[in-house]
């Protein structure tokens, strides 16, 4: 089946660096992936949506400037968390669009990455 | 936007019960709405799915049903065992073909053995 490659699994970095995680679709071509933030015992939250060779759109609230996001090909989109501050430590998940799954399964989520800021 | 509510936030069940899990949802534009179980630290799981042309959906012990009129859709587990406990969360979808899916808060299921 499809499969949704997410690295690293987790990161622990010091506050005022970056940190950049990548979302790989190994089977499929993504033209549209979103980026997904979870806090401890909550939802998911969409963070953003990021088209390939388009810029990401992003929901309200979240900083653009902040949360770079690179779709730049079909297989493959990034998140970087710029300056990363104790408050962005979370559990953030990708997920890809199959374009074939339209039957079944037309969303893969990666495994996550667990983001630890000190 | 879009708008998922989720209820119950907890729910525990004696083995062998069925489970019983309800979400209603905003936009009458959504159209999909898949269910995922996700275990702790772990990605979620898509286990059922369903389409706003159909009312029920079943595979196995797993079956949800959808309610267009009213917005809402459930998820039913019969025959529950201890496997079965982890965190469910329901989705609503409003355009079938970007699946730009809004969540649901949760429900963490407990089945006693």
């Amino acid at each position: 089946g499809a499969v949704v490659s997410q690295h690293p699994s987790w990161v622990i970095c010091k506050s005022g660096t970056s940190v950049k995680i990548e979302c790989r679709s190994l089977d499929f071509q993504a033209t549209t992936m979103f980026w997904y933030r979870q806090f401890p015992k909550q939802s998911l939250m969409l963070m953003a949506t990021s088209n390939e060779g388009s810029k990401a759109t992003y929901e309200q609230g979240v900083e653009k400037d902040k949360f770079l996001i690179n779709h730049a090909s079909l297989t493959l989109s990034t998140l970087t968390v710029t300056s990363a501050h104790p408050e962005d430590s979370s559990f953030y998940i990708c997920s890809a669009r199959d374009p074939l799954g339209v039957d079944n399964s037309p969303l893969h989520f990666g495994n996550g990455t667990r983001l630890t800021v000190t | 936007g879009e708008n998922v509510e989720q209820h119950p936030s907890t729910l525990s069940v004696q083995e062998g019960d069925s489970a019983v899990i309800k979400c209603t949802y905003s936009d009458s534009a959504s159209n999909y709405f898949p269910w995922y179980k996700q275990e702790l630290g772990k990605r979620p799981q898509l286990i059922i799915d369903i389409r706003s042309n159909v009312g029920e959906k079943k595979d196995q012990r797993i079956a949800v049903t959808l309610n267009k009129t009213a917005k809402h859709f459930s998820l039913h587990i019969t025959e529950t065992q201890p496997e079965d406990s982890a965190v469910y969360f329901c989705a609503a979808s409003k355009w079938i073909r970007s699946y730009q899916l809004t969540f649901g808060k949760g429900t963490k299921l407990s089945v006693i053995p």
